[in-house]
């Protein structure tokens, strides 16, 4: 257990529609990254947060959008969703700005029909 | 454009049958080169972080090295809980991240 935590663990939705996914880092890390992971794709880096603040931006679609509260968990928002869209989403957290060591959470499973 | 690639695709190997996990990067200015391996449905867990060519990393039967152009994760005397896909990545210093497609590693009892 990496101690980062993610829900919902399955999302079945339709395209067009609009969802949600939530992540709650280690207990005491500031930096928040989110990832994608399809079958075609591999992993990709979407959105870094620190502190609150965006800090580097990655391969993210412009219908995604992703923010971290003052309590340090973090959303991604995913609208006007696509079939392609179906894939493991999943957060990462770690001490400072930089990802020398990543923990990952156990990911989001997105199933858009 | 970072990329990353990595060789070979899929690996079997037999208890105890060492072998070598190769990453090839190209990247516009390397602030760090990353190991992770992923269990089937689960996230990364990360293993190792090296920084500039020449530096080595260790952990129990892995090991991780660096030079300019790849990385090797060396595996000694594998067993079967080492089965895992490895994951390489890059971190260019505009903290983009790009991973490689991973090695599928079988080890055989």
């Amino acid at each position: 257990d990496s101690g980062v935590t993610q829900t919902p663990k399955h999302l079945i939705t339709a395209t067009g529609q609009r969802v949600t996914l939530r992540c709650s880092p280690r207990s005491g890390d500031l930096s928040v990254y989110w990832y994608q992971q399809s079958l075609d794709q591999g992993l990709q880096f979407l959105i870094q947060y620190y502190n609150g603040e965006e800090r580097a931006k990655g391969n993210i679609l412009e219908r995604f959008s992703a923010q971290q509260f003052p309590d340090l968990h973090s959303e991604l928002n995913l609208s006007s969703l696509e079939l392609g869209d179906s894939a493991l989403y999943f957060c990462a957290s770690s001490v400072t700005t930089t990802a020398d060591t990543q923990y990952f959470g156990p990911g989001t499973r997105l199933t858009v029909l | 454009e970072d990329q990353v690639t990595q060789s070979p695709e899929a690996l079997r190997l037999q208890e105890g049958e060492s072998s070598s996990l190769n990453c090839s990067y190209t990247v516009s200015g390397l602030r760090g080169l990353f190991w992770y391996r992923q269990d089937p449905g689960k996230g990364p867990e990360f293993l190792f972080t090296l920084y500039s060519a020449g530096e080595e990393k260790e952990k129990e039967r892995l090991k991780a090295t660096l030079t300019k152009k790849e990385s090797f994760l060396h595996i000694t005397a594998p067993k079967p809980e080492d089965s895992a896909t490895y994951l390489c990545a890059v971190q260019d210093y505009g903290q983009n991240f790009v991973f490689g497609p991973g090695t599928r590693l079988s080890v055989l009892p």
